[in-house]
């Protein structure tokens, strides 16, 4: 049982280029996330999922677009990569109803040169 | 909105010491509340939750007690070992759509 697998696990962008991380869960979740985490700030809520087809904007998602065409699937986009997003990227998925922990992937490091 | 306030880091102790680590959060309603522990390199994993006021969660010798009328929820373990080093987060899950909200985490160093 994999849980959630993130690809790529290292990447180093040059500011202006674009790439898609990839997060893909086999739990049958519903709700999927995209956090990213910063030195002293904790982790922030970027953009979330709470069913396939459905995304919504998290609590810094400025710079960034999602996609969930397919429930196992959560698509973060960088459109014009900028330093300031140079960040260690965590996504998580849980399943529907309340007081459930999220199973977190082992991040994705991304560095804008 | 909901907000989590941890003590800051860094937390040094020996071997054998014991631990508390502050967490108290600002919510409406009735959160959930967890703590997430960050190994080296590693993605949260899951440590203890608790669901309701007065609920004792516990792991691997990890406690905390959800207590409503100070607002806090508050990490303990009786004696410490090297391999708890980490970085530690406090999380509540809001009732709206459960969203986890996060402190921003406090490193434990453990030596020897």
């Amino acid at each position: 049982n994999a849980g959630v697998t993130q690809t790529p696990k290292f990447r180093v962008l040059k500011t202006g280029q674009s790439m898609t991380l990839l997060c893909a869960q086999d739990m049958n979740h519903e709700y999927m996330y995209w956090y990213r985490q910063d030195p002293g700030m904790g982790l922030r809520l970027i953009h979330y999922s709470v069913g396939e087809g459905t995304t919504a904007k998290g609590e810094v998602p400025d710079g960034y677009n999602v996609s969930r065409l397919k429930k196992q699937n959560f698509l973060l986009g960088l459109e014009s990569a900028a330093p300031s997003q140079t960040s260690v990227y965590f996504c998580a998925s849980r399943p529907t109803g309340t007081g459930y922990g999220y199973t977190f992937g082992s991040g994705t490091r991304l560095t804008v040169v | 909105g909901d907000s989590v306030t941890q003590m800051e880091g860094p937390v040094t102790l020996s071997e054998e010491a014991f631990l508390t680590i502050n967490c108290t959060y600002t919510a409406t309603g009735y959160p959930s509340l967890f703590w997430y522990v960050q190994y080296p390199g590693e993605g949260l994993q899951l440590l203890l939750k608790a669901t309701k006021a007065d609920d004792k969660g516990s792991n691997k010798g990890f406690e905390a007690t959800y207590r409503k009328e100070t607002t806090s929820f508050h990490l303990e373990k009786g004696s410490v070992q090297v391999s708890d080093s980490a970085v530690y987060f406090c999380a509540l899950s809001d009732r709206q759509g459960g969203k986890l909200i996060f402190g921003q985490g406090t490193e434990l160093s453990v030596k020897p």
